[in-house]
C-alpha cells in the first residue's frame, strides 16, 4: 500500500545542519514535497522535487532523492532555532486518481 | 493578499452537535482539500473537490458532510455521526490536483 514514513523526532544544535529522512512505498510518485509547519498553524511549502530529479538546493536546503531506493531527504545548513518546528515529507501519485500521502512528520528541536 | 483562510480558529463542540468549519481562498484555485491532523500521524483526508458543484471522498469521510457551490469556498461539516471529532483540522487548496498545496491556519475542534 501506499505509505510515507519519517522518523518523529531530530535534536540539533544552533548552527549545526539538519538532516530530516523520509522513504515511501509507491514508484509512480510524481512530485515529493516537504512542508513546514509551525506550532498552531497550517503547512508552509518549503521546496519540493520532480521524480526525476536527483537533488534541487535552494539557499539553506538541499533536497536528496534516491528513487531506487525511494528515500527523499532534506538538509537544513546552519540551522537556526527559527527552524524549530514538524516537518512533514509528502509524495505526490500523478497516475490514476488524485493522492497526496503524508508522512506523519518529524519534529526538529534547535538549541540554543 | 492572497491566501486561505479558515476560521474560526478555535471551536467547541457539545456531543450530539453538528458544526460547520468555514474555509475560503481567494487565489482562483480550482481544488480544494480538507485534512484532518492528529497528534503523531500524517495529514489524512477527509473530503476534496476539483470544481465547483464536485466532491469526492478521501480516506476519513464518514461523519463528515461538504459542499462546494463557489470556487472560493468549501465548507466541512462535522456530524454526531463522527464519534471522535476533536482534532486539528487543515484545509488546502491547490491550482490542480497533485499540485502544491497551500494551507490555512486550521481548526481547531474540541469536543465538550
Amino acid at each position: 500500500g501506499e505509505d510515507v514514513e519519517q522518523s518523529l523526532f531530530l535534536s540539533v544544535r544552533e548552527g549545526d545542519s539538519s538532516v530530516i529522512n523520509c522513504t515511501y512505498t509507491d514508484s509512480s510518485s510524481t512530485y515529493l514535497y516537504w512542508y513546514k509547519q509551525e506550532p498552531g498553524a497550517g503547512l508552509q511549502l518549503l521546496t519540493y522535487i520532480f521524480s526525476n530529479m536527483d537533488m534541487k538546493q535552494d539557499q539553506r536546503l538541499t533536497v536528496l532523492l534516491n528513487k531506487k531506493d525511494k528515500h527523499l531527504s532534506l538538509r537544513i545548513a546552519d540551522t537556526q532555532t527559527g527552524d524549530s518546528a514538524i516537518y512533514f515529507c509528502a509524495e505526490s501519485i500523478g497516475t490514476g486518481g488524485f493522492k497526496t500521502i503524508f508522512g506523519a512528520g518529524t519534529r526538529l528541536f534547535v538549541k540554543a | 493578499d492572497g491566501g486561505i483562510t479558515q476560521s474560526p480558529k478555535y471551536l467547541f463542540r457539545k456531543e450530539g452537535q453538528n458544526v460547520t468549519l468555514s474555509c475560503e481562498q481567494n487565489l482562483n484555485h480550482d481544488a480544494m482539500y480538507w485534512y484532518r491532523q492528529d497528534p503523531g500521524q500524517g495529514l489524512r483526508l477527509i473530503y476534496y473537490s476539483q470544481i465547483v458543484n464536485d466532491f469526492q471522498k478521501g480516506d476519513i469521510a464518514e461523519g463528515y458532510s461538504v459542499s462546494r457551490e463557489k470556487k472560493e469556498s468549501f465548507p466541512l461539516t462535522v456530524t454526531s455521526a463522527q464519534k471522535n471529532p476533536t482534532a486539528f483540522y487543515l484545509c488546502a487548496s491547490s491550482i490542480f490536483r497533485n499540485t502544491e498545496a497551500f494551507f490555512g491556519q486550521g481548526t481547531r475542534l474540541t469536543v465538550v
